[in-house]
């Protein structure tokens, strides 16, 4: 069974530019998650996507937004990357609805914005 | 300009020892919480969870203990290994259900040989 896997893994980018990372859950979860991953804030929780609807939003600014398909692959999106975005962006999968069961990550995306 | 990085604990443990990593955790209405092991270049992964109705949970090799009176988590690693070595984070979900996940800044195992 395939894990959950991020693409891309390495990307850099420059300031102003927007950003596009894709997560494909293992087969059969609904429900992914994002986090972004810094030396100086640690894991931080992005946002919740259950069945197309996103269910939770972390304390990130408006430029980061997400959305999931039918098929439960998920996308986000940063726009206008400033400096302090460069982080490794790590998605989550989950088989349940509710908090019920672990979440298994990803590898991440690493980015780098110059 | 210089910025300013987490300092992570780092537990060093001789090879064979128990391990015992803790954790205090800040929101009272946590109901679930679980620890998890990122190794080098990789994602977290899924240790043991525990549910606020209990207080210790074990699994193969690791205990999850939870004290509610004084918000502490521990995770205790039995005969631990070099593959052991990892950060290891401790992470509470009060959202009523909805995967939002807050983690601790990590404890880095060290394991010595």
């Amino acid at each position: 069974k395939a894990g959950v896997t991020q693409t891309p893994r390495y990307l850099i980018k420059t300031r102003g530019q927007q950003v596009t990372l894709s997560c494909s859950p293992i087969s059969g979860h609904r429900s992914v998650s994002w986090y972004q991953q810094t030396p100086g804030q640690g894991l931080q929780f992005l946002f919740e996507y259950f069945s197309e609807t996103q269910r939770n939003k972390g304390n990130f600014p408006g430029r980061f937004s997400g959305r999931q398909f039918s098929n439960s692959r998920s996308e986000m999106n940063v726009s206008t990357l400033e400096l302090g975005d460069s982080a490794l962006y790590l998605c989550a999968s989950s088989l349940s609805a509710l908090n019920t069961g672990e979440l298994f990550f990803g590898e991440g995306s690493r980015l780098t914005v110059l | 300009g210089e910025s300013v990085g987490l300092h992570l604990p780092t537990l060093s443990v001789q090879e064979g020892d128990n391990s015992i990593i803790n954790c205090a955790y800040s929101n009272s209405a946590s109901d679930y919480f679980i620890w998890y092991k990122q190794e080098s270049g990789k994602g977290p992964q899924f240790i043991i969870d525990i549910r606020s109705n209990m207080d210790k949970r074990q699994g193969q090799r690791v205990t999850v203990l939870l004290n509610k009176t004084v918000k502490h988590l521990s995770l205790q690693i039995a005969a631990t290994q070099p593959g052991d070595s990892a950060v290891y984070f401790c992470a509470e979900d009060s959202s009523g259900g909805y995967q939002k996940v807050t983690f601790g800044i990590g404890t880095k195992l060290q394991v010595i040989p």
